[in-house]
């Protein structure tokens, strides 16, 4: 079974603070992404990655930066967070050649 | 760019039929997927057409049409535990990449 986790499911951080979304899938699939679930508004890619140090801008990249630096692992990182970056926060990898993407769990941020 | 349409919410009763509808505009089109959400967990993956036609796993069924950018989900003998967030998800060109519609949401009463 594949499995995609999360750091953590709750987060409550502070105006201005760093945040760091870390991501790990244990199925060797080249590509990542980070997405953002709000009400109304489904899933909105923020980023992603086919390969070790690669990466891609999704629809909603501002504000947001990534890292991967191992195949495995994909960390989303909040420079400076803000109240409107309060949101969940999915992480999900697929193969090369497979139509199955996978979620983690999500992260729950809330940034007061 | 890609954009998909579904609607927001669909009301059914146990034992039903219900069809979620998606039409799609894309830049590219590899494949068509369906995802379910329930409240408070993570999308999983139900069905993939990757060509014109149905695809039946179990109770659900997902439809494609290419030259009609339209396709639909549809569930079979609804149960409570349908209940939950319905996404069709367009795969870019390369099929690397997924873009999600706004989801359904689907209440099933008794």
């Amino acid at each position: 079974d594949v499995k995609v986790t999360q750091s953590s499911r709750y987060l409550v951080k502070r105006t201005g603070e760093k945040v760091f979304l870390e991501c790990v899938q244990d199925m060797d699939h080249e590509n990542m992404f980070w997405y953002r679930q709000d009400p109304g508004l489904g899933l909105r890619l923020i980023y992603f990655s086919y390969d070790v140090k690669m990466k891609e801008k999704g629809d909603i990249p501002e504000g947001y930066s990534v890292s991967r630096e191992k195949k495995e692992r994909f960390s989303l990182i909040l420079e400076s967070a803000s109240t409107n970056q309060t949101s969940m926060y999915l992480c999900a990898s697929i193969s090369g050649e497979g139509n199955t993407q996978y979620f983690g769990p999500g992260t729950r941020l809330t940034v007061l | 760019g890609q954009s998909l349409e579904q609607p927001s919410e669909v009301t059914a009763v146990e034992g039903a039929i219900v069809q979620i509808n998606c039409t799609y505009q894309t830049s590219g089109f590899y494949g068509l997927s369906w995802y379910q959400q329930h409240d408070g967990g993570a999308p999983t993956f139900l069905s993939y057409n990757g060509l014109d036609g149905l695809e039946e796993t179990g109770r659900f069924s997902s439809f494609l049409s290419r030259s009609d950018s339209y396709g639909y989900l549809l569930l079979q003998e609804l149960q409570m535990k349908d209940s939950a967030s319905y996404f069709c998800a367009v795969f870019n060109n390369a099929g690397n990449m997924l873009t999600f519609g706004g989801g359904t949401r689907l209440m099933v009463k008794p």
